[in-house]
């Protein structure tokens, strides 16, 4: 069954902690996303892993870092979390980068509040 | 670089009548396009794919034209009933590798 597994799906921390988000897919796609959701504007995309180690910058990475060492596996860091960063985060993989394989496949999700 | 905007943001319809949804894109390359479905609380569905090549592809009880002159990508859903409600949101394929850019999204309401 291909899925992608986000954890946690519910998220509460305080300003100026550290937050992990997980995803994992099972479907050994090569690509991975983060974006996160906000009303009226869609989904902004923060990074991009193109492989392992292969991390590049999506339209909004500051205050982001990510990490990926295996290629199951894409965790997103928010060092010193910021009230601003409250969101909706998804994670999304796919098969590779470019053309007709660009289907994204995603997570459920995880509702981050930063208070 | 690759512009996408979505309308309308809300959109209400009574059960039965059809709902259109549009997306205009800027760059004349683009060539993938792309309809997710996101129900309330839950992630976003695959709804279909599309070629530029093709100008009318039909779903299940929906309809995506794509206008290449006028950079139009529409979803039309023909005969919506309240299993439709939900967000939806459009993405293109710029010439560019990789990035997909999305639609601000339209929340759709179908009322019995």
């Amino acid at each position: 069954d291909m899925k992608v597994t986000q954890m946690p799906r519910y998220l509460i921390k305080r300003m100026g902690e550290n937050v992990l988000l997980e995803c994992g897919q099972d479907m050994s796609h090569e690509t991975m996303y983060w974006y996160r959701q906000d009303p009226g504007l869609g989904l902004q995309l923060i990074y991009i892993s193109y492989d392992v180690d292969s991390n590049s910058e999506g339209d909004i990475p500051k205050g982001y870092r990510v990490s990926r060492k295996k290629r199951e596996h894409f965790s997103l860091i928010l060092d010193s979390a910021k009230t601003n960063q409250t969101s909706v985060y998804f994670c999304a993989s796919s098969l590779s980068g470019g053309g007709s394989q660009n289907t994204l496949y995603f997570g459920a999700g995880t509702r981050l509040s930063v208070l | 670089g690759e512009q996408v905007e979505q309308r309308p943001p809300h959109l209400s319809v009574r059960e039965g009548d059809s709902a259109v949804i549009t997306c205009t894109y800027t760059d004349p390359n683009s060539y993938y396009f792309f309809w997710y479905k996101q129900e309330p609380g839950a992630s976003l569905q695959l709804l279909m794919k599309v070629f530029s090549s093709t100008e009318i592809n039909e779903g299940q009880g929906f309809t995506v034209l794509l206008n290449k002159k006028d950079k139009r990508l529409s979803l039309n859903l023909t005969a919506a009933h309240p299993g439709d409600s939900a967000a939806y949101f459009c993405a293109v394929s710029p010439s560019s590798f990789s990035k997909l850019v999305f639609g601000q999204g339209t929340s759709l309401s179908v009322v019995p």
